[in-house]
């Protein structure tokens, strides 16, 4: 699995947009990039994934680079409620689930 | 609610011990993978589950095994504990073919080792 480089940790203010960025500058054709969220001491949720296109959905919208070397997750209005971890992992898209998890990017979210 | 559950919560053992970890999977998914995540760390990979076979494994010796239902419901069975174990153990489960689709994971199994 290509590994993903992340800040280990952010601030942002409540109601302001949350930029997470990722590289993973190894990434192969057929893999997607996944991210997920662990709030503390509970299991990660899944947030979003893509390919080669950005994604949104009614949690995040994903942004991938254009040559896929990196990749930003954007709260658009974080809350209190996204304090967590935000891991980004990348998967390839056949063979067995190993998935490799770094040690991702606390974001604190500020009143 | 991922709809995966796992049982106990937390347990406490000793060195030399065994141990057995339950995860019962979302309704329909038929891949269950498991996990170990240290304090501070990721979650690491330990195998994964398909169809009731071991089909992918991590860097994790032979004494941590795991079973999986015909029901896709699973079990992570660690022998001979180590102080080093003690961590939380997560289960995550998906739909389809090995790697497809979003993994959907339990709220974890604490395991602390004396």
């Amino acid at each position: 699995d290509a590994k993903t480089t992340q800040p280990p940790s952010m601030d942002c203010a409540e109601g302001r947009a949350a930029n997470l960025p990722c590289n993973h500058s190894t990434i192969s054709g057929n893999e997607y990039v996944y991210w997920y969220r662990q709030i503390h001491s509970q299991g990660p949720q899944y947030i979003i994934h893509g390919l080669k296109n950005n994604e949104t959905n009614e949690m995040a919208s994903l942004i991938i680079t254009e040559d896929r070397k990196s990749s930003t997750l954007i709260l658009p209005h974080a809350t209190l409620r996204d304090t967590a971890v935000y891991y980004c992992i990348v998967r390839y898209s056949g063979g067995y689930q190993k998935v490799t998890f770094g040690t991702g990017t606390k974001l604190q979210v500020i009143p | 609610e991922t709809g995966v559950t796992q049982s106990p919560t937390h347990l406490i053992k000793t060195r030399g011990q065994q141990v057995t970890l339950r995860c019962s999977s979302q309704s329909g998914h038929n891949t269950v993978s498991w996990y170990q995540q240290a304090l501070g760390q990721g979650p690491q990979f330990i195998f994964q589950y398909y169809r009731e076979e071991e089909n992918g494994r991590g860097n994790f010796p032979p004494r941590f095994s795991g079973l999986q239902f015909p029901n896709y419901s699973s079990e992570l069975n660690v022998n001979a504990l180590e102080l080093d174990d003690s961590a939380l153990y997560l289960c995550a489960s998906s739909y389809g073919t090995p790697n497809t689709g979003e993994l959907f994971f339990g709220e974890g199994s604490r395991l602390t080792v004396l």
